[in-house]
């Protein structure tokens, strides 16, 4: 079995300031790790994701997260958000024995001018 | 083309009406899905589909019916829903659905409202 745990529901920031919305994990395999964003009346769009080699991956919009395996961990960084960052952010992940994926409860993030 | 495209965005229906939703994805993809969200949740699997079969379904009430009628296409059959189904209905596609990763590619989803 696997989980996902998001450990803010709501992170209130100010506009060019660095956000980390908090992710962790529990599985018994080896795992996937993904974040997805979702504006408001939208579908989920893929920031980025880890599979394996390098434990800190770059996505778009100016995203990056950092697999810890002895914490279980995959935070999500920007060092300096915008307006347009507004969304809900989720943490997923996918052991590598099964491709269905847990999602986690999601972070409200709002960045205020 | 990296587009889920669904139809359609916004339904809104008696509880005795019949209605489908319909999902699209021309990536070539052999793994489609289907997903309720409610407001402020993490999307819920509700059916996978693998190779146009049926190969999860999250034990989902049977007034939602699904189908795949080829490998580019999938449906969503709506009959005798309750005002608890209302939910942003999403749709998503991979390249296969087996062990190993599978990035899924959403669509936007339809809102949908049952009256």
């Amino acid at each position: 079995a696997q989980s996902v745990t998001q450990l803010d529901s709501q992170v209130p920031v100010f506009e060019e300031a660095p956000v980390e919305l908090r992710c962790n994990y529990s599985s018994s395999v080896s795992v996937y790790l993904f974040w997805y964003v979702q504006y408001p009346n939208q579908g989920l769009q893929l920031l980025l994701k880890y599979l394996s080699g390098s434990t800190l991956v770059k996505g778009i919009n100016g995203f990056e997260a950092e697999f810890n395996k002895s914490q279980t961990s995959f935070h999500l960084r920007k060092p300096s958000v915008h307006i347009s960052d507004t969304a809900e952010y989720f943490c997923a992940v996918s052991n590598t024995n099964a491709g269905k994926s847990t999602f986690g409860d999601g972070t409200t993030l709002t960045v205020k001018p | 083309d990296t587009e889920v495209t669904q139809t359609p965005k916004h339904l809104v229906m008696g509880m005795t009406n019949k209605k489908s939703l319909k999902c699209e994805q021309h990536m070539g993809h052999r793994a489609m899905y289907w997903y309720k969200q409610k407001a402020k949740k993490p999307p819920e699997l509700m059916f996978v589909y693998s190779y146009e079969k049926l190969s999860i379904n999250e034990s989902v009430p049977s007034r939602f019916s699904p189908e795949c009628p080829n490998s580019s296409l999938l449906n969503l059959h709506l009959h005798a829903l309750q005002p608890e189904d209302s939910a942003l209905y999403l749709c998503a596609s991979s390249q296969d659905s087996g062990p190993g990763y599978n990035e899924q590619f959403f669509g936007p989803g339809t809102r949908l409202t049952v009256l």
